[in-house]
Order: structure tokens, then C-alpha cells, then sequence
């Protein structure tokens, strides 16, 4: 069965220190992962998907299907990283999204 | 980029009563919408799939009477929750499928049933 887990609920650094957010899932296949960040007060939105490859903001993330895992990881945080950040997963291009809890970062100054 | 929208933004009815919340997809066209419903602090737990034209696919513990879904064209899907009580309070979001298979959230509905 599909599973995403986000081992951490809250997550604080400061200002200018790394972050890593984990994420790691179970499929019987080969997914598609994402991560989603809500802003306060804001609705959900696209951060990054694993086959764009792409870094927006300053995150990264990469599929490690050895450790089925897509962590999230930007080298210098900032105050305006503070939100919501979600881990999913589908298994097919126009199938529903599976979510992990969710990780509340709050990156102080 | 793509618009959804979500009518009401926030309402309050009494327990016993049915409201309706609607997502729009205000510059595309989507055969396919999600509902979410959002405890605080947590994830998003999927309610059903809604199919344009076609009968809605709900997960597994969602009552599709009480939850009724109607998708009634490209643009417009609809939740009904029926004879509403205070547990189903909580805040509703849903998405909308664009033909790259991209999803586009709502900005979500708070409902309070008192």
C-alpha cells in the first residue's frame, strides 16, 4: 500500500542554517513524488516535483529509490520559508495525490 | 497560472441543515477535482474524486449521502454536506487536475455547524 510519512511534525532552525525536511514513502512501483508548501493563511501550492529536477526558492529535493526517500533541503533558510510543507506521492500522471502530515517549519531570525 | 476558486469562503450553519460549497476552475477546463478535508495542523485527507459528468468516487469512510458531490461541468464541482452536525466542521479544500496532471488547489472553505 502507498504511504508517505513525515517523521516530523515541527521543525525549527534559524535564519541562514540548513533544513532538511524528510519524507519517505512506501509504493509498489514507481511514483511520482512532490512537495507542497502552504503559507499561512495561503492555500496550497506546487513547490518542486522530483522529475522537474529543479530547485525553486532554494529547495531541492531528490528521489532516492534506494531509501525511498525525497527529502527536502535548501542550504540557507529564511524567516519567508516559515510554513506548511507536504510530502506526496501518486502513482500515476492523472491519479489522486497520497500526503504525508505534514512538517510545520518555522525558521526564526 | 491556473485559478481555482471556492465559494463560500468561510459559513456557519445550524446543525441539521445542508450547505453547499463550490470549486471552480476559473482559466482551464478539468475533467477531474478532488475534495479534501483539513483538520487543523494536519494533512489533507481525500474525500473523493470527482469525474465531470460522471459519478463521484469516494474513499473508503466517507458517506456519500451525507457528502454528496456533483460535477456538473469543466469547470464547476459541487459539495453538499447534508444534514450538517458539529463534527463535520472542518475546513474543506479542493483541487482541480489541469491536462498536464498538475493539481491546483482551492483556497478552501471553513464550515462551522452549530
Amino acid at each position: 500500500a502507498q504511504r508517505v510519512t513525515q517523521p516530523e511534525k515541527l521543525l525549527s532552525v534559524f535564519k541562514g542554517a540548513p533544513v532538511e525536511l524528510k519524507c519517505n514513502y512506501s509504493y509498489s512501483g514507481s511514483p511520482e513524488l512532490f512537495w507542497y508548501v502552504q503559507y499561512s493563511r495561503q492555500r496550497l501550492q506546487l513547490l518542486l516535483r522530483h522529475i522537474s529536477r529543479e530547485s525553486i526558492k532554494g529547495f531541492t529535493a531528490d528521489l532516492n529509490k534506494g531509501e525511498t526517500s525525497f527529502h527536502l533541503k535548501k542550504p540557507f533558510a529564511q524567516e519567508e520559508d516559515s510554513a506548511m510543507y507536504y510530502c506526496a506521492l501518486r502513482g500515476s500522471t492523472l491519479g489522486r495525490l497520497y500526503f504525508g502530515r505534514g512538517t510545520q517549519l518555522t525558521v526564526w531570525p | 497560472g491556473a485559478v481555482v476558486s471556492q465559494h463560500p469562503s468561510r459559513v456557519i450553519c445550524k446543525s441539521g441543515t445542508s450547505v453547499k460549497i463550490e470549486c471552480r476552475s476559473l482559466d482551464f477546463q478539468a475533467t477531474t477535482m478532488f475534495w479534501y478535508r483539513q483538520f487543523p495542523k494536519q494533512s489533507l485527507m481525500l474525500m473523493a474524486t470527482s469525474n465531470e459528468g460522471s459519478k463521484a468516487t469516494y474513499e473508503q469512510g466517507v458517506e456519500k449521502d451525507k457528502f454528496l458531490i456533483n460535477h456538473a461541468s469543466l469547470t464547476l464541482s459541487t459539495l453538499t454536506v447534508t444534514s450538517a452536525h458539529p463534527e463535520d466542521s472542518s475546513f474543506y479544500i479542493c483541487s482541480a487536475m489541469g491536462q498536464s496532471g498538475e493539481q491546483y488547489f482551492g483556497p478552501g472553505t471553513r464550515l462551522t455547524v452549530t
